[in-house]
């Protein structure tokens, strides 16, 4: 149980074209999504948190216009990346948490999206 | 949120037991210890949690100290595919913060 999937796995785009990346709990109904991103050697950054049927927070520094989320149900969210620039080439990691009890349970990961943008 | 220390490297032999310390002085009452892994190019892998018990589950054992100012993760056999950069994090709000984690390199 507890699986994450991201689709795509990986992608190249041109600079100035926009880029979105699913990300959906296959097994449970995820009250809370998150978005994190991650350089090479680094650590995963969170950007944004997402609870279903509302708007997304934002981590300090992120802009929001840049990468849209939305989680329209319990069991997917997505991030568009708009305008992608070469800047923006990273690991992008998506993890869902099921509220439950009134408390967070336990996050999960996606396998990560790898964008490349030219 | 708690800020957590951990050692930026280790080795272990395969087949041995793997202990991997973290400390957390400044864990506040309701905050769990969690921890996952990263293998290379993958998302992170949830391992274990826990609040002030001990916890084993099939793949490793959380031994938190009394006072919950450290805990130690252990893997009891390691294994090459254990080969991973281990985050130990501390949770308060809803947000997993990662810091820089253990390389932990098991060889043959």
């Amino acid at each position: 149980g507890a699986v994450v999937s991201q689709h795509p796995s990986w992608v190249i785009c041109k600079s100035g074209t926009s880029v979105k990346i699913e990300c959906r709990s296959l097994d449970f109904q995820a009250t809370t999504m998150f978005w994190y991103r991650q350089f090479p050697k680094q650590s995963l950054m969170l950007m944004a948190t997402s609870n279903e049927g509302s708007k997304a927070t934002y981590e300090q520094g992120v802009e929001k216009d840049k990468f849209l989320i939305n989680h329209a149900s319990l069991t997917l969210s997505t991030l568009t990346v708009t305008s992608a620039h070469p800047e923006d080439s990273s690991f992008y990691i998506c993890s869902a948490a099921e509220l439950a009890g009134g408390y967070q349970e336990t996050q999960y990961f996606g396998p990560g999206t790898r964008l490349l943008v030219l | 949120d708690a800020k957590t220390t951990q050692p930026t490297s280790m080795d272990c032999a395969e087949g041995r037991a793997a202990n991997l310390p973290c400390n957390h002085s400044t864990i506040s009452g309701n905050e769990y210890v969690y921890w996952y892994r990263q293998i290379h190019s993958q998302g992170p892998q949830y391992i274990i949690h826990g609040l002030k018990n001990n916890e084993t589950n099939e793949m490793a054992s959380l031994i938190i100290t009394e006072d919950r100012k450290s805990s130690t993760l252990i893997l009891p056999h390691a294994t090459l595919r254990d080969t991973a950069v281990y985050y130990c994090i501390v949770l308060g709000t809803d947000k997993l913060i990662f810091g820089t984690g253990t390389r932990l390199q098991v060889f043959p």
